[in-house]
């Protein structure tokens, strides 16, 4: 098994830019979070689904981040625009059920 | 609200002792408590967890111990080796499921 998939691995884009995050979870899991790390916040959840539908978003900082979860196998988390404290480290986890998260490598996120 | 207060956030021990990190956290209808280590570069890998119908769980030199009376539980590393250095994290599950952290301890065993 390959694990939980994150693109791309590091990010570096200029303030106004969209950026677009990619996670492929573990085949046979049916929830999925997303998470954000820095320093000072430490893992802040953001957003997670369950069945592929949003169950909890009240993480997602503000309008211009937003989260899909078009198929079983896919999601994306955006932010449009980006913002230079927006920079930190985002995470990809998933489930089976809602406990033994299995997390991605992360996208190292750094908005100029 | 929903909260997990982990302490502390720095700790180094000798290699060969024994190191306790503690967290507490805000709801007492809290139902499972899993414990993440996070090497450099990394995602948090889980290496141990507990359910509130047990009261202390331990694998080889690790050990989680829950009060649910207090809201309070700790992780427990006997015979610390080099390669226990990392960041852990410990969490709890909150209304609808969510998995909420704490903010993290960095544990130096020192040679």
């Amino acid at each position: 098994d390959a694990g939980v998939i994150q693109s791309p691995r590091h990010e570096v884009t200029e303030m106004g830019q969209e950026v677009t995050l990619r996670c492929k979870p573990i085949s046979g899991h049916n929830s999925l979070f997303w998470y954000r790390q820095t320093m000072m916040r430490g893992l802040e959840l953001l957003i997670y689904f369950n069945n592929n539908v949003p169950i909890d978003d009240s993480g997602m900082p503000e309008d211009r981040f937003s989260a899909k979860m078009p198929n079983a196998s896919f999601s994306t988390l955006k932010i449009q625009p980006s913002e230079p404290r927006d920079s930190a480290v985002y995470f990809c986890a998933s489930s089976l059920g809602q406990e033994k998260l299995f997390f991605g490598s992360g996208t190292q996120l750094s908005v100029l | 609200g929903e909260n997990v207060e982990q302490h502390p956030s720095t700790l180094s021990v000798q290699e060969g002792d024994s190191a306790v990190i503690k967290c507490t956290y805000s709801d007492s209808a809290s139902n499972y408590f899993p414990w993440y280590k996070q090497e450099l570069g990394k995602g948090p890998q889980l290496i141990i967890d507990i359910r509130s119908n047990v009261g202390e769980k331990k694998d080889q030199r690790i050990a989680v111990t829950l009060n649910k009376t207090a809201k309070h539980f700790s992780l427990h590393i006997t015979e610390t080796q080099p390669e226990d250095s990392a960041v852990y994290f410990c969490a709890a599950t909150f209304r609808d499921d969510k998995i909420i952290f704490g903010k993290g301890t960095r544990l130096h065993i020192l040679p």
